[in-house]
């Protein structure tokens, strides 16, 4: 069974630290994901990786960078985490699309942070 | 991308079919329609996607209306365990990015 896993399912930091959330997928995939969901907002994309070391930012990258340096691996990080940065992550793979095909994304549970 | 109209919620008796409409009255001759769904507390997941032609997999049914102006996520013996969030997308097949709106809430009643 494919699986997408994210390192906690709730998270609680304070003001101005340094949050590191990771995301491990076991279906070879190129591209990851990072998303946040909001209530009224919907899902936004936060940034994309479609290989090791490369990234490419998303509608919403302020306030976050990214780390992959395994293929298995993504990982989001808030650099000084603020108050609105509260709200569920998710992160997500698929397959490298080619021809202008579709290859369908796998999310993970979700890490719900909330930032004091 | 074009924008998707869904109604906010809907109830399905378990064991009926739950037709779930959404409008794309603006989508072009290159965009999907991608239905996606979302259990509480757990990540999204990808249910059946169509470009013009009626699609069927294992979980759901696609039917895009000729004008491709509407579609309807047919979920043809709803259970307990497919009460939800649907979000129903509209974007090219390349495109890698999803963006989800409110979607509609599905609640299936024993």
């Amino acid at each position: 069974d494919v699986k997408v896993t994210q390192s906690s399912r709730y998270l609680v930091k304070r003001t101005g630290e340094k949050v590191f959330l990771e995301c491990v997928q076991d279906m070879d995939h190129e591209n990851m994901f990072w998303y946040r969901q909001d209530p009224g907002l919907g899902l936004r994309l936060i940034y994309f990786s479609y290989d090791v070391k490369m990234k490419e930012k998303g509608d919403i990258p302020e306030g976050y960078s990214v780390s992959r340096e395994k293929k298995e691996r993504f990982s989001l990080i808030l650099e000084s985490a603020s108050t609105n940065q509260t709200s569920m992550y998710l992160c997500a793979s698929s397959l490298l699309g080619t021809g202008g095909s579709y290859n369908e994304q796998f999310f993970g549970p979700g890490t719900r942070l909330t930032v004091l | 991308d074009a924008k998707t109209t869904q109604p906010p919620s809907m109830d399905c008796a378990e064991g009926r079919a739950a037709n779930l409409p959404c409008n794309h009255s603006t989508i072009s001759g290159n965009e999907y329609v991608y239905w996606y769904r979302q259990i509480h507390s757990q990540g999204p997941q990808y249910i059946i996607h169509g470009l013009k032609n009626n699609e069927t997999n294992e979980m759901a049914s696609l039917i895009i209306t000729e004008d491709r102006k509407s579609s309807t996520l047919i979920l043809p013996h709803a259970t307990l365990r497919d009460t939800a969030v649907y979000y129903c997308i509209v974007r090219v097949g390349y495109d890698y990015k999803l963006s989800f709106g409110a979607g509609t809430t599905v609640t299936v009643r024993a």
